[in-house]
C-alpha cells in the first residue's frame, strides 16, 4: 500500500529526496499521519518525522535542521528531503502510515518495503 | 526524552514460550506497540495498544504492560518467529515517536 521511490545513491553534502506513493488509502484521511523512518545497516529504527493531512509536521530533534517532509494530497503521496547528507545518513528509508487512534495512542499500521540510500562520492 | 530499553537478544527452543521485555519509566501508563522485522523486510505490527492483535497475527502473540515493563509473549515459538522485535510508544513531548533498541529473537 506504500511504495518508496528515489535515488539509491547520494553524494555527501547533497540533498536526499524520496517520495512515498500511497495506494488503497488517502493522504487526506483525518485518521492518519504519514511518516519517514530510517534504519542504518545493522541498527534499530529511527523516526525522521511525520506529517498530517493538513501539513502539520513533527521532526526528530536530531535531524530537524536538515529535514523537510511534505504531502501532496492531489497525488496521494508524501515526500522527504534531507539536506547536507553524510555517510551517517546511509540507511534503509521506510515510509509508514501512522494510525491516530487517540491522544498519546498512535502506531504504524502499514509500512513500505523500504529503500536503501547510500551516501558516497 | 523518553527511553525504551530492550534486551539485545532472546533465545528460545521451538515450542517454548519467548518473552521480550520493554522497559521504561512508568511505561504502564502508556500505550505500547510491538513490531516484528524479519531480515530484509519492513517491520510488521504484531501488537498494538499493549495487547491487541491486528488481523492476521496469530493468537500465539500476546502483550502486557504494567509498572515499568511491557512484555511481548510468543507462545509455542516456531522457526518463522525468528526476527527482530521493536517496542514503540507515543510520548507527549517534542519527540513523540520512541522506539526501543530492538531484540533479536533466536529460535534454537
Amino acid at each position: 500500500q506504500l511504495q518508496e521511490s528515489g535515488p539509491g545513491l547520494v553524494k555527501p553534502s547533497e540533498t536526499l529526496s524520496l517520495t512515498c506513493a500511497v495506494y488503497g488509502g488517502s493522504t487526506s484521511s483525518i485518521s492518519y499521519s504519514w511518516a519517514w523512518i530510517r534504519q542504518p545497516p545493522g541498527k534499530g529504527l529511527e523516526c525522521i518525522g511525520t506529517i498530517s493531512y493538513r501539513g502539520s509536521t513533527y521532526y526528530n530533534p536530531s535531524l530537524k535542521s536538515r529535514v523537510t517532509i511534505s504531502v501532496d494530497t492531489s497525488q496521494n503521496q508524501f515526500s522527504l528531503k534531507l539536506s547536507s547528507v553524510t555517510a551517517a545518513d546511509t540507511a534503509v528509508y521506510f515510509c509508514a502510515r501512522l494510525f491516530l487512534a487517540a491522544v498519546d495512542m498512535s502506531w504504524f499500521d502499514s509500512w513500505g518495503q523500504g529503500t536503501l540510500v547510500t551516501v558516497s562520492s | 526524552s523518553y527511553v525504551l530499553t530492550q534486551p539485545p537478544s532472546v533465545s528460545v527452543a521451538p515450542g517454548k514460550t519467548a518473552r521480550i521485555t520493554c522497559g521504561g519509566n512508568n511505561i504502564g501508563s502508556k500505550s505500547v506497540h510491538w513490531y516484528q522485522q524479519k531480515p530484509g523486510q519492513a517491520p510488521v505490527l504484531v501488537i498494538y495498544y499493549n495487547e491487541d492483535r491486528p488481523s492476521g497475527i496469530p493468537e500465539r502473540f500476546s502483550g502486557s504492560n504494567s509498572g515499568n515493563t511491557a512484555t511481548l509473549t510468543i507462545s509455542r515459538v516456531e522457526g518463522g518467529d525468528e526476527a527482530d522485535y521493536y517496542c514503540q510508544v507515543w510520548e507527549s513531548s517534542s519527540d513523540p515517536v520512541v522506539f526501543g533498541g530492538g531484540t533479536k529473537l533466536t529460535v534454537l
